[in-house]
């Protein structure tokens, strides 16, 4: 059973451009978020989809966007890049219901896409 | 607001010996979960450990506990054990659970590094 799988694993842009990361959810999970984790940090909340919209958004500007397909797989674009955009993006599936356990042990993470831009 | 407290940006500890790492939290949310991932050099997310704030118990998985003190908002993580292989960053994490909803998001703490000496 395949888990979270994110495309590509490492990326270098230019500052301005622009850049698409992929992520496919576990087999099973309708819900996908993403997070920004900064080199020593903790990773930052950037926003969650469901049912092929965009369910609640963390505080980012809306150079990031994202998008859900119906196979619940899901991008994220981040447009005009800027130096402080570099950083590990990991995308985390996971089922809209059930209990609060089965959402606990069910929440799943990719091993992220490290974004450098120079 | 909810907000994740790691205070130990880092600490040593002997092979073999037993580890506390360090997490508060704050939630106006009477319904919440709390979690411990360990993120290896890799970048994955691993889960270890999850307490709901209703649990009488606190939770345990293997050689992780969990030191649930819901008064004190704390949630720290008891690694009993210690292996090399436990070297990583530990982050806290928490998660408002309205209802039996994933909408929510997972918040995170700054994390911790562990390093595990011979």
């Amino acid at each position: 059973d395949a888990g979270v799988t994110q495309s590509p694993t490492h990326l270098i842009k230019t500052r301005g451009q622009q850049v698409t990361l992929r992520c496919s959810p576990k087999s099973g999970h309708d819900t996908v978020s993403w997070y920004q984790q900064a080199l020593g940090q903790g990773p930052q909340f950037i926003f969650q989809y469901y049912e092929e919209e965009e369910r609640q958004r963390g505080n980012f500007p809306d150079r990031f966007s994202g998008h859900q397909f119906p196979n619940y797989s899901s991008e994220l674009n981040v447009n005009a890049l800027l130096l402080g955009d570099s950083a590990l993006y990991l995308c985390a599936s996971s089922l809209s219901d059930g209990t609060a356990v089965q959402l606990a042990y069910g929440y799943t993470f990719g091993s992220g896409t490290r974004l450098t831009v120079v | 607001a909810q907000k994740i407290t790691q205070t130990q940006p880092g600490m040593f500890v002997q092979e073999k010996e037993a580890v506390t790492l360090d997490c508060t939290y704050d939630t106006s949310d009477p319904s919440y979960g709390l979690f411990w991932y360990k993120q290896p050099s890799s970048g994955e997310m691993i889960f270890l450990i999850y307490q709901g704030s209703y649990d009488q118990q606190n939770a345990t998985e293997g050689r992780y506990s969990l030191n649930f003190q819901k008064a004190r908002k704390s949630a720290n993580l008891v690694i009993s054990a210690s292996q090399l292989g436990d070297s990583a960053m530990y982050f806290c994490a928490m998660r408002e659970l309205p209802g039996y909803s994933s909408a929510s998001k997972i918040i995170f703490g700054s994390g911790t590094r562990l390093s595990i000496r011979p």
